[in-house]
């Protein structure tokens, strides 16, 4: 069965600072993708980033970067220049099968960021 | 700009009595997700439709949730009678592998659920 594993409960960061949020995830399947979404307070999920298992470069969408490492099947989020709207909860997610819609999602339980002034 | 919709987005009931939750995907997204969030953790997928076909409900308590979308676009989720163990959010996404290769699922703003 697959699993996603966030270690981080919480994290803190300073405005203008990067940082890193984990995610390992374990799966049987050679065609995966993995996805972060952003939650604000206000409840609603918006993704973030997308990293097939077959993409040979690490995704990245404007602040955000997905530290991808198949082999230790971990996929980071990295966030640079931090912003006080960043303050949300993260949460990775994989999806078995290649855009099939078949394919079982999965969630971890996230990680709170919390961005300092 | 295209968005998932959820009606209600609060609900507040007793537990025993019968709740229902809409969900508009966006248009010409044919797969339609329902996940039940419990504060504190990841959503839960609940069930899964591909147009109006049921193709994943392994999560889905039958005895009290059903859940339908007979014309393949907007979805009702039903829980009867509700338990106080079924306050959560509830959150609709949908996708569409035609239009997007990443079949990137999106959320709509979800409903939060009390039960007392």
């Amino acid at each position: 069965a697959q699993k996603i594993t966030q270690t981080q409960p919480g994290m803190f960061v300073q405005e203008k600072e990067a940082v890193t949020l984990d995610c390992t995830y374990d799966t049987s399947d050679q065609s995966y993708g993995l996805f972060w979404y952003k939650q604000p307070s206000s409840g609603e999920m918006i993704f973030l980033i997308y990293q097939g298992s077959y993409d040979e470069q690490n995704a990245t969408e404007g602040r955000y970067s997905l530290n991808f490492q198949k082999a230790r099947k971990s996929a980071n989020l990295v966030i640079s220049a931090s912003q006080l709207g960043d303050s949300a909860m993260y949460f990775c997610a994989m999806r078995e099968g290649w855009n099939t819609n078949a394919g079982k999602s999965t969630f971890g339980d996230g990680t709170t960021l919390t961005v300092k002034p | 700009e295209a968005e998932v919709a959820q009606s209600p987005r609060y609900k507040i009931t007793e537990k025993s009595q019968a709740v229902a939750f809409w969900c508009d995907p966006i248009s010409g997204h044919a797969t339609l997700y329902w996940y039940r969030q419990i504060l504190g953790q990841g959503p839960e997928l609940l069930v899964q439709f591909q147009d109006e076909s049921v193709v994943d409900d392994s999560q889905l308590p039958k005895d009290r949730f059903s859940a339908e979308r007979l014309k393949g676009v907007d979805s009702t989720l039903k829980i009867q009678p509700a338990e106080l163990g079924d306050s959560a959010m509830y959150l609709c996404a949908s996708s569409s592998p035609k239009w997007d290769s990443k079949n990137i699922q999106y959320f709509g703003a979800g409903t939060r659920l009390s039960v007392l």
